[in-house]
């Protein structure tokens, strides 16, 4: 079955920074991946996907990247504000309505 | 539109008592998926529904756990009896049978096993 890991586990940036999470997949027929955000005590919540016919996404300030051939997908957040901080999941599914696996997750904290 | 709802969202039993979390989805999903996570580790999918009928149970642990989701509608999770390591925030999600399929999350049951 498809195994995804997510690294850090917990960052600390300064507020106006950039943060970086990075996750790898393991299964091939994976060709969805979204990204959720969990703020404390709130259900976690879809802030950006990617498939794989594309390499980039960007919204606002934030921004995903794919790496199909490396299976690896990252999660690029510019001018980071204090509402930024919360847990990250990345995750991959083989798209349409199959199961998605997460990673383990990315404590982010910023800086005020 | 109202989103996915859990009740409750906090439970407390001893080792071999029975608790059954339930799930509402979004009105009209036919997709409805139980997700676990347990001591901040991954959130681990637990099974999926497609109306009444069980899509994927490959994630559910063991026969202790029995989901069931009479009419189509809302759905439940039984665990009996109950143990330790069942302790987690257990996520109920619901996705439309259409393009985007986005699933979107409840705010959980935190289930904790004494």
């Amino acid at each position: 079955g498809e195994n995804v890991e997510q690294h850090p586990s917990t960052l600390s940036v300064q507020e106006g920074d950039s943060a970086v999470i990075k996750c790898t997949y393991s299964d091939s027929a994976s060709n969805y991946f979204p990204w959720y955000k969990q703020e404390l005590g709130k259900r976690p919540q879809l802030i950006i996907d990617i498939r794989s016919n594309v390499g980039e996404k960007k919204d606002q300030r934030i921004a995903v990247t794919l790496n199909k051939t490396a299976k690896h997908f990252s999660l690029h957040i510019t001018e980071t504000q204090p509402e930024d901080s919360a847990v990250y999941f990345c995750a991959a599914s083989p798209g349409g309505y199959q199961k998605v696996t997460f990673g383990t997750g990315t404590k982010l904290q910023v800086i005020p | 539109e109202a989103g996915v709802t859990q009740f409750p969202s906090h439970s407390v039993i001893e080792k071999g008592q029975t608790v059954t979390l339930r799930c509402d989805p979004i009105s009209g999903h036919d997709n409805l998926y139980w997700y676990r996570r347990v001591m901040g580790k991954e959130i681990k999918f637990l099974l999926h529904f497609v109306k009444e009928s069980k899509q994927d149970e490959s994630g559910m642990p063991n026969n202790r756990f029995l989901a069931e989701r009479t009419g189509g509608t809302y759905s439940t999770l039984k665990v009996q009896p109950a143990e330790l390591e069942d302790s987690g925030v257990y996520f109920c999600a619901s996705s439309q049978w259409q393009v985007p399929y986005e699933q979107y999350f409840g705010p959980g049951t935190r289930l904790t096993v004494t």
